[in-house]
């Protein structure tokens, strides 16, 4: 399978929710990042998992967490949602030394 | 703590017209620094990796250069199909890994 697929592609919670992002990573693409993207801004880095163990995180709060699966797939999850974390949620895969393959995102709005 | 700056801010050129885009940054121990493309409601684009000072990328009308202190993203005769947003990030280490910082990035539109 070739690309990044991320699910879902919007997404509306309220505050003080949590949510799950999905993401399905090119098959060999043993690293994943998350990213946190607002509007007008560059990504920010969330974290990033190597072989099923996260190695580099973001200056995000511990209620961003995530998760690595043995099938390339990986979660963000988002717990105690705020208004502020209302912004586009990327994806991100590589294999080590190549760049990154971004999916399209999830565009989470929290109202 | 390490910097990213993509300037300008925005950029209208006319078709043909070249110009170059800068990202500046300030890191301690640079393992990379990358350009990405951006189109509106799309994840970013993978473009080139550059790694030391000197180092030099093309393909197709762009062509990335580093320095030390800089990247240029060089385009040459630019279409309408090359307007979208270019982003720059540098990877350094930290705490035992590598972290991406990205600019904030540089909106290029392209006029037939």
């Amino acid at each position: 399978e070739t690309g990044v697929t991320q699910s879902p592609t919007h997404l509306i919670k309220t505050r003080g929710q949590q949510v799950t992002l999905r993401c399905s990573s090119q098959s060999g693409h043993n690293t994943v990042s998350w990213y946190q993207q607002a509007l007008g801004q560059g990504p920010q880095f969330i974290f990033q998992y190597y072989r099923e163990e996260e190695n580099g995180r973001g200056n995000f709060p511990p209620r961003f967490s995530g998760l690595q699966f043995p099938n390339y797939s990986s979660e963000l999850n988002v717990n105690a949602l705020e208004l502020d974390d209302s912004a586009l949620y990327l994806c991100a895969s590589r294999m080590m030394g190549d760049g990154y393959t971004f999916g399209s995102g999830t565009r989470l709005t929290v109202v | 703590e390490d910097q990213v700056t993509q300037s300008p801010e925005a950029l209208r050129l006319q078709e043909g017209e070249s110009s170059s885009l800068n990202c500046s940054y300030t890191v301690s121990g640079l393992r990379g620094l990358f350009w990405y493309r951006q189109d509106p409601g799309k994840g970013p684009e993978f473009l080139f990796t550059l790694y030391s000072a000197g180092e030099e990328k093309e393909k197709e009308r762009l062509k990335a250069t580093l320095t030390k202190k800089e990247s240029f993203l060089h385009i040459t005769a630019p279409k309408p199909e090359d307007s979208a947003t270019y982003l720059c990030a540098v990877q350094a280490p930290s705490g035992g890994s590598y972290i991406p910082t990205f600019g904030r990035g540089t909106s290029l539109i392209v006029h037939p």
